[in-house]
């Protein structure tokens, strides 16, 4: 299997720019996670997923961020407008039921 | 509300001794698991050891154990024989249960281990 897969590896954008994060689970797992890792505010859930179908959103920091899953097989995290405090590592992590949470290599954002 | 709480910003240790790494969680849920996981320099997240609220007995990977205290609501790691690639940022992280659909898991602040020759 290869893993949870996350694409880009790296994004650099300027201030004002749509950004579109994207994000392979594992085949056969049920549950995606998007969370965000700063040093201010280490790791935080943003949103995750159930079978497709968004359970908690309460992390997402403001409207400028969006999810999808529109499939069991791709989600996007999209920030439209970006400002440089959304600089970030951007990490999505997979799971099916009890059996483990599997993340991506992340994608580390830079607007500026 | 679910909380995790590592107090140890960082520590030190020197190679082929052991350490233990410090995690106390909060949670009103019966029904709740402890993850542990390993975060070095280059990035990526893994996973090193799962401990269920319900499991009998500490859970032990290789070198990684968890010393699960559950009255007294800690879940320190320990690692036996440090080894220097065991260098790293470490998280404690916790998932409470409901109707067996996976849950979120939120994560403590984390501990940077040096592990000195």
């Amino acid at each position: 299997d290869a893993g949870v897969i996350q694409s880009p590896r790296h994004e650099v954008t300027e201030m004002g720019q749509e950004v579109t994060l994207r994000c392979k689970p594992i085949s056969g797992h049920n549950s995606l996670f998007w969370y965000r890792q700063t040093m201010m505010r280490g790791l935080e859930l943003l949103i995750y997923f159930n079978n497709n179908v968004p359970i908690d959103d309460s992390g997402m920091p403001e409207d400028r961020f969006s999810a999808k899953m529109p499939n069991a097989s791709f989600s996007t995290l999209k920030i439209q407008p970006s400002e440089p405090r959304d600089s970030a590592v951007y990490f999505c992590a997979s799971s099916f039921l009890d059996s483990g949470y599997t993340f991506g290599s992340g994608t580390r954002l830079t607007v500026v | 509300a679910q909380k995790i709480t590592q107090t140890q910003p960082g520590m030190f240790v020197q190679e082929k001794e052991a350490v233990t790494l410090d995690c106390t969680y909060d949670t009103s849920d019966p029904s709740y698991g402890l993850f542990w996981y390993k975060q070095p320099s280059s990035g990526e997240m893994i996973f090193l050891i799962y401990q269920g609220s319900y499991d009998q007995q500490n859970a032990t990977e290789g070198r990684y154990s968890l010393n699960f205290q559950k009255a007294r609501k800690s879940a320190n790691l320990v690692i036996s024989a440090s080894q220097l690639g065991d260098s790293a940022m470490y998280f404690c992280a916790m998932r409470e249960a409901y109707g067996g659909a996976t849950n979120k898991l939120i994560f403590g602040t984390g501990t940077l281990l040096a592990v000195q020759p």
